[in-house]
């Protein structure tokens, strides 16, 4: 099975800041990658998918990068409503797989 | 509008069967793929297995001796059944609809909000 490792397990961070987050594949995924927002409580919402593709009513503050191995999500100016835990999914081999998540935190 | 919801006993005692249903709604089964997706509680998510457009399945390996999917299209339901539960399946159970008609890409557009499944004696 493809192993997603996503750092750091949290980020302190204030609003209105850059946000990176990082999620390394244990082998070449070919960019299919996918992003998912989760709140307390909620189910996950897919962000990004194909590495790189902003889903549909996804605000344009979040992007994402990365090849091979190596991938970023990266928001743009934090606002409040993007506090969450966000993970990374593997979606080139199954088992389809995900990171252990990366939680936001405000400073 | 598209819309999926889990229902379930929110109890299961050890050692017994989980059975879930899967209601869908706003979208054909035969033309979307519907994952199945659990994250016990505090934790990462866990894929656990697919109903393909076409009826066929698939599994992950880690939980395939344990779990069958099947659905009914006439009702719009794709159902879960796990067996010989422990208590390290407690968790979150979520379906969730496949992005892509028919192709199937694997990323999850929709989810249902979740049911929630202890396993305690």
């Amino acid at each position: 099975d493809i192993q997603m490792t996503q750092s750091p397990s949290s980020l302190s961070v204030s609003l209105g800041d850059n946000v990176t987050f990082t999620c390394e594949a244990s082998e070449n995924i070919y960019g299919f990658l996918a992003w998912y927002q989760q709140k307390l409580g909620k189910a996950p919402k897919l962000l990004i998918y194909g590495a790189t593709n902003l889903e549909d009513g996804v605000p344009t503050r979040f992007s994402g990068s990365g090849s091979w191995t190596n991938y970023s999500l990266t928001i743009s100016s934090l606002e409040p409503e993007d506090i969450a835990t966000y993970y990374c999914q593997n979606n080139h081999v199954y088992p389809l797989t995900f990171g252990s998540g990366t939680k936001l935190e405000i400073k | 509008q598209v819309q999926l919801k889990e229902s379930g006993p929110g109890l299961v005692q050890p050692s017994q069967t989980l059975s879930l249903t899967c209601t869908v709604s706003g979208f054909s089964l035969t033309s979307y793929h519907v994952h199945w997706v659990r994250q016990p509680p505090g934790k990462g998510l866990e894929w656990m297995g697919v109903m393909w457009s076409d009826g066929d399945t698939s599994y992950n390996s880690a939980l395939k001796s344990r779990l069958s999917i099947s659905r009914d299209t006439s009702k719009s339901q794709v159902f879960l059944k796990m067996s010989s539960l422990q208590t390290e399946d407690t968790a979150t159970y979520y379906c969730a609809r496949d992005r892509s008609e028919l192709s199937g890409d694997g990323y999850f557009d929709f989810w249902g909000p979740g049911t929630m499944v202890t396993v305690s004696s």
